[in-house]
């Protein structure tokens, strides 16, 4: 069965610590693996798909990175406003050939000023 | 340029009543997916459906839960004769095609059975 985990469930740090959020997968077959972002009431928001091992993306404090069997946001210098929780997908490899994702279950992230 | 728009926002039933969630896509996207978010848990698949066709239901539960998406207006999920279990946030994404890359979510609706 495809699972995807994510580590630490909840992440504190000062406004300006770095940090790495983890997200671990096993789905056979991998066709990408997506980063989300989700404020509290709200829908997620598409953050990054990557699709390769060694593939690298950046948004502004953010940038994640992907090796065969994880995957990793990395914070730097983050600011109160990067508080949320991250969520990290896979799409099923059964099913369908596309639109089912399976998801973690999030890491919250709190950045104290 | 409105993005997903799902109503209402917030729904409250009682045991046993209907609920009809409703999620209007982005302009011109012909691709919906709904999933659901219960409490201290991730978000979960339900279904997938193109305008008049279910493409994949695999994580519909088997009763009381249906959807649908007319050739006009928006997708509906329908809870029939809902229970306490039923209460969730429950999220439509959209997209112009078929695909599993970065398909825009609505705001949700949060469903609380009383």
């Amino acid at each position: 069965e495809d699972q995807v985990t994510q580590s630490p469930e909840a992440l504190r740090l000062q406004e300006g610590e770095s940090s790495s959020l983890n997200c671990s997968y096993t789905v056979s077959g991998l066709r990408g693996l997506f980063w989300y972002r989700q404020d509290p009431g709200k829908g997620p928001e598409f953050l990054f798909t990557l699709y390769s091992a060694g593939e690298e993306k950046e948004k502004e404090r953010l940038k994640a990175t992907l090796t065969k069997k994880e995957s990793f946001l990395h914070i730097t210098a983050p600011k109160p406003e990067d508080s949320a929780t991250y969520l990290c997908a896979a799409p099923n490899a059964g099913g369908t050939s596309y639109g089912k994702l399976t998801f973690g279950q999030g890491t919250i992230l709190t950045v104290h000023p | 340029n409105a993005g997903v728009m799902q109503n209402p926002r917030h729904l409250v039933r009682r045991r046993g009543q209907e609920a009809r969630l409703r999620c209007s896509p982005m302009k011109g996207h012909s691709h919906v997916y709904w999933y659901r978010q219960l409490p201290e848990e991730g978000l979960k698949f339900m279904v997938y459906l193109q305008k008049e066709n279910i493409i994949d239901e695999s994580g519909m539960p088997k009763e009381r839960f249906s959807a649908e998406f007319p050739k006009e207006g928006p997708s509906i999920l329908r809870i029939q004769q809902v229970v306490r279990g039923d209460s969730a946030a429950y999220f439509c994404a959209s997209s112009p095609r078929g695909t599993d890359d970065g398909y825009t979510f609505g705001s949700g609706t949060r469903l609380t059975v009383v």
